[in-house]
């Protein structure tokens, strides 16, 4: 079945720099690749999404970039500011379209 | 427009017993999924309704069940607990078409804790 694998585990970055989490699907039929941001105490937040007739996406300072060759999609995010410390976590569809599949997710820690 | 709403925001069970979560979708979608996020496991799909209709069941036994109500809205039942199900349980809705394809928004979860 459909197996997506997210590195790195941590990212510690100086605000102001820019972070890249990636991650790699199994699934060559996937064609929808969402982005979570959660908080403390809160529930995943759909921050940006990408599908597969697309190569990269980007609003304000978060993109995402998808190579369907290699399998495999990340996450850019530039000026990193202390309110962007959170888990990140990818996703993408099985093959039947009935589930989505969680990376294990990304701990992003901005200092100021 | 108000988001995925889910109660009790914590629930506290002992062993043995059952528990029932609740989750109101986005005004307009017509889809739930349920979710379970267990410490060190990431996010697991447990199960999605759509329609009132069961649609796809994730890897978990039978004593996970749900249903969900003419409202769209969905109930969460866990028979026999155990301690191992002491995790978040986080519930998202979608529009109905095009199943996992659609971009799906969480509420902040229910977190259930069997002593």
């Amino acid at each position: 079945g459909e197996n997506v694998e997210q590195h790195p585990s941590t990212l510690s970055v100086q605000e102001g720099d820019s972070a890249v989490i990636k991650c790699t699907y199994s699934d060559s039929a996937s064609n929808y690749f969402p982005w979570y941001k959660q908080e403390l105490g809160k529930g995943p937040q759909l921050i940006i999404d990408i599908r597969s007739n697309v190569g990269e996406k980007k609003d304000q300072r978060i993109a995402v970039t998808l190579n369907k060759t290699a399998k495999h999609f990340s996450l850019h995010i530039t000026e990193t500011q202390p309110e962007d410390s959170a888990v990140y976590f990818c996703a993408g569809v099985n093959q039947a379209g009935t589930a989505l599949i969680f990376g294990k997710g990304t701990t992003l820690s901005v200092s100021s | 427009e108000a988001g995925v709403t889910q109660s009790p925001t914590h629930l506290i069970k002992t062993r043995g017993q059952q528990a029932t979560l609740r989750c109101s979708p986005i005004s307009g979608h017509t889809s739930v999924y349920w979710y379970q996020q267990a410490l060190g496991l990431g996010l697991q799909f447990l199960l999605w309704y759509d329609e009132g209709e069961e649609r796809n069941r994730g890897n978990f036994p039978p004593r996970f069940s749900g249903r969900q109500f003419p409202n769209y809205s969905s109930e969460l039942n866990v028979n026999a607990l155990e301690l191992e199900d002491s995790a978040l349980y986080l519930c998202a809705s979608s529009w109905g078409t095009g199943g996992s394809n659609q971009p799906q928004h969480f509420g902040d979860g229910t977190r259930l804790s069997i002593l």
